[in-house]
């Protein structure tokens, strides 16, 4: 079975710090894919960052990156100089099969001022 | 074009009752996905389309879930004979391609309360 499993239900942090989220996955697929949705409250998901797994150079987006560990099966999201607008939930997802995608439990993430 | 449209955006019911949630995707987009969210959790995949073709429904898709898309432009989904488990934030996605290479766009959801 494909799992994903974000272990921090809450995290946050202080404006312009930085903050890891967790995120590990288990899979039998060589080839997939790895991305970081973010929620913000009471609007809709959208992504941050994608990791194609055959890559392993880590991917960047600004102030969003990312360290894919593919032998641990972990994919972490750094948030560099936290904004108060990076409060959000955040959901690692993946998508092995290129028909759906699926997503952890996700972690609140609090920037605070 | 906006976005991904859902309606209505929040409907409460009885239980036994049926209700219809509609999805507007992205014009341009082939693939449309319904995903089911409860409160504390991440998305839950429920179905998908390609243009009007329903490819996978999962496990959690009973005989009491329907979903259609019609000329593979907007979709709905129905719920008959709601129970209070069916009490969820149901989310609607579309994207142009595939999962692996395409960005999933998220409508703001139609959230369900069931009494």
């Amino acid at each position: 079975a494909q799992t994903v499993t974000q272990s921090q239900p809450e995290m946050s942090v202080q404006e312009a710090e930085t903050v890891t989220l967790s995120c590990t996955y288990d899979t039998s697929e060589s080839n997939y894919y790895l991305f970081w949705y973010k929620q913000p409250p009471s609007r809709q998901m959208i992504l941050v960052i994608r990791q194609e797994a055959y890559k392993q150079q880590n991917a960047t987006e600004n102030r969003f990156s990312v360290n894919f560990q593919k032998a641990a099966k972990s994919f972490s999201l750094k948030i560099s100089d936290s904004q108060l607008g990076d409060t959000a939930m955040y959901f690692c997802a993946f998508s092995y099969n290129n028909n759906d995608m699926r997503f952890g439990a996700g972690t609140r993430l609090t920037v605070k001022p | 074009d906006t976005g991904v449209s859902q309606n209505p955006r929040h409907k409460i019911t009885k239980r036994g009752q049926n209700v219809t949630f509609r999805c507007d995707p992205i014009s341009e987009h082939n693939r449309l996905y319904w995903y089911r969210q409860t409160l504390g959790q991440g998305p839950e995949f429920l179905t998908y389309f390609q243009n009007e073709a329903q490819l996978e429904k999962s496990r959690l898709l009973s005989d009491r879930f329907s979903a259609e898309r019609p000329k593979g432009s907007f979709s709905t989904l129905e719920i008959q004979r709601t129970e209070q488990g069916d009490s969820a934030m149901y989310l609607c996605a579309s994207l142009w391609g595939s999962p692996n290479t395409g960005e999933l766009f998220f409508g703001e959801g139609s959230r369900l309360t069931v009494l």
